[in-house]
């Protein structure tokens, strides 16, 4: 089955900084999703991406998709300590009706 | 509060035993769903039910036995338990009929096999 793969696996970084990370992923798709995933919690759902959008915000997120190179990345901007957590990206593959998850990144910010 | 509940979060049993892990949901959704999260955080599907039918259902062992009473509730019940069963299962819910990508997860049930 199809997966977003995200890079780099971890990142780590001072408060106010933004953090990127990239996902990667092989086959069509209708959508790619973005998950965050608190140490010790279930995922929460950040962002929802189509196929057909290039860009897209919410509040201090910003996705990017280039289905040509079939990736996506996902920026947080000023970063914050509760930003720490891992982030998951997921993607929906045409003809399909269940959500792929990559392997995740963690993030760090330090106060 | 509405959510999505498991329960218990942690659960520590040895191998060969049967073992159940509850959900539910007050969020008013029609699908739900069984994933399993392992020791490097790679979560995969494991079971869909959309209004109490059997949607998903990956490639997992007959060993796990999903079962939906209603709407609200999705139970996940694991017969002869083997170590390689040891892993965060999460359930979580979404409303098929207008975003049913956008999932409300528990927050997990830690399952340890020894």
């Amino acid at each position: 089955s199809q997966q977003g793969e995200e890079d780099p696996q971890a990142l780590s970084i001072q408060e106010g900084e933004n953090a990127t990370m990239n996902c990667s992923y092989k086959t069509s798709i209708n959508n790619l999703q973005w998950y965050r995933q608190n140490s010790g919690r279930g995922l929460v759902h950040l962002i929802l991406i189509r196929s057909n959008e290039r860009e897209k915000h919410s509040g201090r997120l910003r996705v990017t998709l280039d289905t040509s190179k079939k990736s996506s990345s996902l920026l947080i901007t000023a970063s914050r300590a509760a930003d720490t957590a891992s982030y998951f990206c997921a993607t929906v593959a045409r003809g399909n009706n269940r959500l792929a998850f990559g392997k995740g990144n963690q993030v760090v910010v330090i106060p | 509060d509405t959510a999505v509940s498991q329960t218990p979060k942690y659960l520590v049993t040895q191998m060969g035993n049967d073992k159940s892990i509850k959900c539910e949901q007050n969020l008013g959704h029609d699908t739900m769903y069984w994933y399993k999260q392992d020791s490097k955080k790679f979560l995969k599907i494991m079971f869909s039910y959309n209004n109490k039918e059997l949607i998903i259902n990956e490639t997992v062992p007959n060993r796990f036995s999903p079962k939906s009473p209603d709407k609200a509730h999705l139970n996940l019940h694991i017969n002869s338990l083997e170590l390689g069963d040891s892993a965060v299962y999460f359930c979580a819910s979404s409303l098929f009929r207008t975003n049913p990508y956008e999932q409300y997860f528990g927050p997990g049930t830690r399952l340890t096999v020894t």
